[in-house]
């Protein structure tokens, strides 16, 4: 099983709602990811989990609040959100150690902020 | 500075032929992955074929290839036999290690591949 389950596959939410995304993965990896990616453009790191720890935030805003309640769940919680927020959020789960392990993707939430 | 270099926007392939996507990296560390993914309207990023710095072959997967030049750092993607259904957006990627000791995945800004009939 190399799946990445990502839920919603796609949300619309006004600037003052409170939503969460959610990832699961079953592959025993305990490296899990979330990048954003804007249309037409490459995915931008957001948030590394390894062993349920945050390892990296990069410099993301407080209006998103990532999660890591065990080694399979990962969240990402949204609250009050900007219009320039809207994109693609994708999770990623890999292997931890070593430089050859391939990330597996879910299919992405696709953002809307109204 | 970027680490991932893909030169070409976009590509154009006629059905059943082969078709090379240009990858180019840039880094100090002796052992890295490189990864290419393949992204279509969907969004979902599909994991195709990676190649470690230590291999002495090329990677191969089906009909996907990788064309590993390392005193070069490029790691171009050969696509043989063209199909309609690999029209996408196609990004190459390497794994970087952080100084949180954890790793990342950087991505290249991508190549839009449209397959003609």
């Amino acid at each position: 099983d190399t799946e990445v389950t990502q839920t919603p596959k796609h949300l619309v939410m006004g600037m003052t709602n409170k939503k969460s995304l959610k990832c699961e993965q079953h592959m025993g990896h305990r490296a899990m990811y979330w990048y954003k990616q804007k249309a037409k453009k490459p995915p931008e790191l957001m948030f590394v989990y390894s062993y349920e720890k945050l390892s990296i935030n990069e410099s993301v805003p407080s209006r998103f609040s990532p999660e890591c309640p065990n080694s399979s769940l990962l969240n990402l919680h949204l609250h009050a959100l900007q219009p320039e927020d809207s994109a693609l959020y994708l999770c990623a789960s890999s292997q931890d150690e070593g430089a050859y392990a391939e990330a597996f993707f879910g299919q992405g939430t696709r953002l809307t902020v109204v | 500075a970027q680490k991932i270099t893909q030169t070409q926007p976009g590509m154009f392939v006629q059905e059943k032929e082969a078709v090379t996507l240009d990858c180019t990296y840039d880094t100090s560390d002796p052992s890295y992955g490189l990864f290419w993914y393949k992204q279509p309207s969907s969004g979902e990023m599909i994991f195709l074929i990676y190649q470690g710095s230590y291999d002495q072959q090329n990677a191969t997967e089906g009909r996907y290839s990788l064309n590993f030049q390392k005193a070069r750092k490029s790691a171009n993607l050969v696509i043989s036999a063209s199909q309609l259904g690999d029209s996408a957006m196609y990004f190459c990627a390497m794994r970087e290690p952080t100084t949180s000791g954890t790793y990342k995945y950087i991505f290249g800004t991508g190549t839009r591949l449209k397959v003609l009939a």
